[in-house]
């Protein structure tokens, strides 16, 4: 089973700033890794698939980068709205993929 | 616009069964594979079923290790998950999702299992 670890587990950042998130796979993945963002009491949101694509209705501050192992999401200027928890998944093998464990952004 | 609405969600005793639906409309439900993942309190996400377009391949977790069914009916536009010999360790908030291309695309709001005596 690949294993999906996400650093940092929260992330306080000011408004306006950016917020860089990391998730390693324990093996390659090519590029087969998306996110997805929990707002405090709602369901997961796509945000991000193949790495680097940019789901429906995302805002440009969201960006994702990496292959391989290494994978980062960036929000480039942090919103209030953007507070979240945010997961990786890949899903290199399939089904189901492996979820990371999550990283929970909030605003400093 | 995509609309996922569960339910059947309640407390149920251990050893006991429930059956969640979840209701599909403004999309094409043929045309999706649907999965339930769960997510127990103050927990990460936890994949649970899938089942494709057709209904004819179903996969599970682990964890299932039999207790669970999933399906779905085509006319009704609604998937379900038979859950039966319920521990204390399934109580979650219980998720449907849409997927193409191994994506999650929409999730609903959730449904709460509980399983407690």
């Amino acid at each position: 089973e690949i294993v999906m670890t996400q650093s940092p587990a929260t992330l306080s950042v000011s408004p306006g700033e950016r917020a860089t998130l990391s998730c390693r796979a324990s093996q390659s993945l090519s590029s087969k890794l998306a996110w997805y963002q929990q707002k405090p009491g709602q369901a997961p949101r796509l945000l991000i698939y193949g790495a680097s694509t940019r789901a429906t209705g995302i805002p440009a501050r969201f960006s994702g980068s990496g292959s391989g192992t290494e994978f980062t999401l960036t929000i480039s200027s942090l919103q209030s709205e953007d507070v979240a928890l945010y997961y990786c998944h890949q899903y290199s093998t399939w089904p189901p993929g492996t979820f990371g464990q999550g990283t929970t952004v909030e605003i400093k | 616009e995509v609309q996922l609405v569960e339910s059947g969600g309640v407390v149920v005793q251990p050893g006991g069964s429930l059956r969640l639906s979840c209701a599909a409309s403004g999309f094409s439900f043929n045309d999706y594979t649907m999965h339930w993942v769960r997510q127990a309190p103050g927990k990460g996400l936890e994949w649970v079923s899938l089942i494709t377009r057709d209904g004819g391949s179903t996969f599970y977790g682990d964890f299932v290790k039999g207790r669970f069914t999933i399906s779905r009916d085509i006319r009704k536009k609604s998937l379900y998950l038979q859950m039966n010999s319920l521990r204390a360790e399934d109580t979650a908030l219980y998720y449907c999702a849409t997927e193409t291309d191994c994506i999650f695309r929409s999730w609903g709001q959730g449904t709460l299992v509980t399983v407690s005596s």
